[in-house]
């Protein structure tokens, strides 16, 4: 079994909808990353997570990790088609630099 | 823009051959560590470099190897590909004094094919 899973796997949303991606860890973590990929392209952060409880927030995207580090969720706020893309979670476990990523979740927005 | 270039950007090889992909970053980014992305897969942690040395390494066989130059460049070096080699290769790179946490920042990849 995968030590990092996300769900779902893909979703579509009308645009304006709300829409929340998980990421479910079977260990503690250290710190929890959260990167969006356009198809074949390279990562763009978002947002990092440290402490248990954190809540960060990047103009309509929330992503908060829970208190026993353990699981994170990604929330977007009234969707739109420039949110379209792949949306990754990676996990740090020991501090040693290594990310291990999740399969991603791939959302596509219907205008 | 994440500061990190890749070359070359797509290259097709065959069974047997060898690659050689490289990365650049922006300047004090003396930490740079390499990902392999099967498609529909996320990244898998190749290794990582830093000062030149190879401090951490995934999953991967003796045939994946790497270099980080004093300028903080890099390379990543496959020999003898095999078909299961075919994906997109990613560099990351992170900002000095963060040690080993702190945002990566990715290049847009180098997509390899196998034949």
């Amino acid at each position: 079994s995968q030590e990092l899973e996300q769900s779902p796997q893909s979703l579509i949303v009308q645009e304006g909808k709300n829409l929340t991606i998980n990421c479910t860890s079977s260990k503690t973590l250290y710190g929890l990353y959260w990167y969006k990929q356009k198809y074949g392209e390279g990562l763009i952060f978002l947002m990092m997570l440290q402490k248990g409880g954190e809540e960060k927030s990047h103009e309509k995207i929330t992503a908060k990790l829970d208190e026993k580090k353990q699981q994170s969720s990604l929330h977007i706020t009234a969707s739109q088609p420039s949110h379209a893309g792949i949306y990754l979670c990676g996990a740090d476990y020991n501090q040693g630099g290594k990310l291990i990523f999740g399969q991603g979740t791939e959302l596509s927005v219907k205008p | 823009e994440t500061g990190v270039t890749q070359s070359p950007t797509h290259l097709i090889k065959t069974r047997g051959q060898q690659v050689t992909l490289r990365c650049s970053s922006q300047s004090g980014h003396n930490t740079v560590s390499w990902y392999q992305q099967a498609l529909g897969q996320g990244p898998q942690f190749i290794f990582q470099y830093y000062r030149e040395e190879e401090n951490g390494r995934g999953n991967f066989p003796p045939r994946f190897s790497g270099l980080q130059f004093p300028n903080y460049s890099s390379e990543l070096n496959v020999n003898a590909l095999e078909l299961d080699d075919s994906a997109l290769y990613l560099c990351a790179t992170r900002r000095p004094g963060q040690g080993n946490t702190g945002e990566l920042f990715f290049g847009e990849g180098s997509r390899l094919t196998v034949l």
